[in-house]
């Protein structure tokens, strides 16, 4: 039910750019992504309501692709504060709210 | 800025023992939710609650857990018998809108249930 985030784990120099998807077996009505640092709660980062929507938040940007039942975000020009452990988050029926598998990103100097 | 509140921030318990965690959701949020995450793992999905009754549970939400909201503005999840397999982090989290549009989660900073 959860659904699955490729890579499981990136490190990047700072500069660099990182895909993260995420992808659900059943149909997504909506994608969240959170960020998390170690040792702290999610952080949210955005939501996308529709397919084919795109938005971006500073260098950190992210799309939906309803028919696919996949999510993406993008971080460029990646920064030392980006390290984290990156989640993307789903509604499932009814009320359940389900994160992805989880994605560690380390941006190195 | 308006914020979710847990607590105890860590707790330390025998196996068998019944743990309460406390959580105080943002004052206009309508829909609660508890989430574990053992450490370094994914962050799983317990319980979600709406209107005083539980809305949806996971699998690993068996008679061993329930939830509460005494008043209004708390809202707990018990444990009655704790294993050593509960110890992980949980978090609370609420929003203000729900299914079908389900709004930012916002978390509290988590309760670390260490079970000996």
């Amino acid at each position: 039910q959860q659904p699955v985030q490729s890579p499981q784990a990136v490190i990047l120099r700072e500069g660099e750019d990182a895909v993260i998807n995420c992808s659900s077996s059943k149909a997504l009505y909506s994608v969240h992504w959170y960020r998390q640092k170690h040792g702290e709660a999610p952080v949210f980062l955005m939501i996308l309501l529709k397919g084919g929507e795109q938005k971006g938040h500073d260098k950190i940007s992210a799309s939906f692709n309803e028919k696919k039942q996949q999510s993406s975000l993008y971080l460029t020009a990646s920064q030392l504060s980006y390290s984290g452990t990156y989640f993307c988050g789903t509604e499932l029926t009814g009320n359940q709210f389900y994160f992805g598998t989880g994605t560690s990103l380390t941006v190195i100097p | 800025e308006p914020e979710v509140t847990q607590t105890p921030s860590h707790q330390v318990t025998q196996m068998g023992q019944e743990v309460i965690l406390r959580c105080v959701p943002i004052s206009n949020h309508l829909y609660f939710y508890w989430y574990r995450q053992i450490l370094g793992q994914k962050v799983e999905f317990l319980v979600s609650f709406y209107n005083n009754e539980i809305s949806e549970k996971s699998e690993i939400f068996d008679d061993q857990f329930s939830v509460e909201r005494p008043d209004g503005s708390n809202f707990t999840l018990k444990i009655r018998s704790t294993k050593l397999e509960d110890s992980a982090m949980y978090f609370c989290a609420s929003t203000q809108t729900g299914p079908g549009n389900t709004g930012e989660l916002f978390f509290g900073e988590g309760s670390r249930l260490t079970v000996l």
